[in-house]
């Protein structure tokens, strides 16, 4: 059974803070992903990685930024929290197997930033 | 980049009618077309997928069907329940590329 984790499912932060929000999938998956969830704005792409090191842009990445440095951890980074990035953070992971294939999802982060 | 808007962004049935959610892109390369369905305060979670060289899918009372043609896909659901109530994600996409998800079809089962 794939589990995905995120370090906290709540949290709150002041405006100018950094930010860490991290991710584990323990199903040795290549992809993973960083998305915002807002209401009426669906699942926004933050950013993706396809594996070790790499890293890609999604739809949304202004003040964010990744890291990959072992396979079964992504971490999202907010470099100076702001009030219009209070929102709920979802990690997902997939296999690559010829072509796209399901992607499990982590509970998510509520981030409140005051 | 995939344009994908879903149609309507709310639906209300009653229990034991049927729900259509359309699902339109812009991207002729896309080849996979997957449905997520996502519970109040759950994850998102895959309920059904179609590939372009398949037309239809059924799986119990859910069904996907696909217009490559027109760049459409639908997602039905049949003999509504209650816990079918939930929010409905589409996510047109080409092969090697991250899903882009749509706005997203609240849909809500009333008994």
């Amino acid at each position: 059974d794939v589990k995905v984790t995120q370090s906290s499912r709540y949290l709150v932060k002041r405006t100018g803070e950094k930010v860490f929000l991290e991710c584990v999938q323990d199903m040795d998956h290549e992809n993973m992903f960083w998305y915002r969830q807002d209401p009426g704005l669906g699942l926004r792409l933050i950013y993706f990685s396809y594996d070790v090191k790499m890293k890609e842009k999604g739809d949304i990445p202004e003040g964010y930024s990744v890291s990959r440095e072992k396979k079964e951890r992504f971490s999202l980074i907010l470099e100076s929290a702001s009030t219009n990035q209070t929102s709920m953070y979802l990690c997902a992971s997939s296999l690559v197997n010829r072509g796209p294939r399901e992607q499990y999802f982590g509970p998510g982060t509520r981030l409140t930033v005051t | 980049g995939e344009n994908v808007e879903q149609h309507p962004s709310t639906l209300s049935v009653q229990e034991g009618d049927s729900a259509v959610i359309k699902c339109t892109y812009s991207d002729s390369a896309s080849n996979y077309f997957p449905w997520y369905k996502q519970e109040l305060g759950k994850r998102p979670q895959l309920i059904i997928d179609i590939r372009s060289n398949v037309g239809e899918k059924k799986d119990q009372r859910i069904a996907v069907t696909l217009n490559k043609t027109a760049k459409h896909f639908s997602l039905h659901i049949t003999e509504t329940q209650p816990e079918d109530s939930a929010v409905y994600f589409c996510a047109p996409n080409q092969a090697g590329t991250a899903l882009i998800f749509g706005k997203g079809t609240t849909l809500s089962v009333s008994s």
